[in-house]
């Protein structure tokens, strides 16, 4: 989507190797979400951001981790892989947050094998 | 914290008759309602949003949704259906103001048939 890109779009790891996912947006928006989409469970929020250096926990936040050290970036880490973490991750972002506004990127797809 | 139920997980149709797309929601007393559409290998898109006012609310692609607060619904209707609104459907809510991301449900896949 216009504003917003994800990378890499696929990504294929092994257990145990770090991995970390990048959120770029060219709209300055404030706040900033991190998802993973799963058959059969919709999608899940992971973490989120609501400003350079604010982040929260979101649901399914175990063995994830994320930083955002300037407003355009959001970035997702998954410090030691798992095949459990095998999934679709989408980034959104939103300018005035409360649900609403929502800009989702194209996705990264990640396999761990 | 919010919780959203899809009842069904897929629903099939027909091309050019009518559906509706269940979903439910936790009680709170304020809710902001969401419908987003997934097209194959693409990022969720907006279809339509309830925020206040009127119950009945029209979206993108003669799509529309009517909140019963009474029921805790927002079901997602359409009167005819197209082959290309084949996708996979998602309800999702947030509990008013708040910088935490919205609840989704499980999703609907509605494969429309010719």
């Amino acid at each position: 989507d216009a504003g917003i890109t994800q990378s890499p779009r696929h990504k294929v790891t092994e257990t145990g190797t770090p991995v970390t996912l990048r959120c770029h947006q060219t709209e300055n928006h404030r706040y900033m979400y991190w998802y993973r989409q799963d058959p059969g469970h919709g999608l899940r929020l992971i973490h989120y951001s609501y400003g350079v250096k604010d982040t929260d926990k979101g649901e399914v936040s175990d063995g994830y981790s994320v930083s955002r050290s300037k407003t355009e970036d959001f970035l997702l880490t998954l410090e030691s892989a798992t095949s459990s973490q095998t999934s679709v991750y989408f980034c959104a972002i939103s300018e005035i947050g409360g649900g609403y506004g929502y800009t989702f990127g194209s996705g990264t797809r990640l396999t761990v094998v | 914290a919010q919780s959203v139920t899809q009842l069904d997980s897929q629903v099939p149709v027909f091309e050019e008759a009518p559906v509706e797309l269940r979903c439910n929601y936790s009680s709170s007393v304020s809710v902001y309602l969401f419908w987003y559409v997934q097209y194959p290998n693409q990022g969720l898109q907006l279809l339509l949003k309830y925020l206040s006012g009127s119950t009945l609310v029209k979206g993108i692609n003669g799509f529309e949704a009517e909140f019963n607060k009474s029921q805790t619904s927002f079901h997602l209707r359409k009167p005819s259906v197209h082959i290309s609104d084949t996708a996979e459907y998602f309800c999702a809510a947030h509990s008013g103001g708040g910088a935490d991301g919205l609840t989704f449900g499980k999703g609907t896949h509605l494969i429309i048939q010719p």
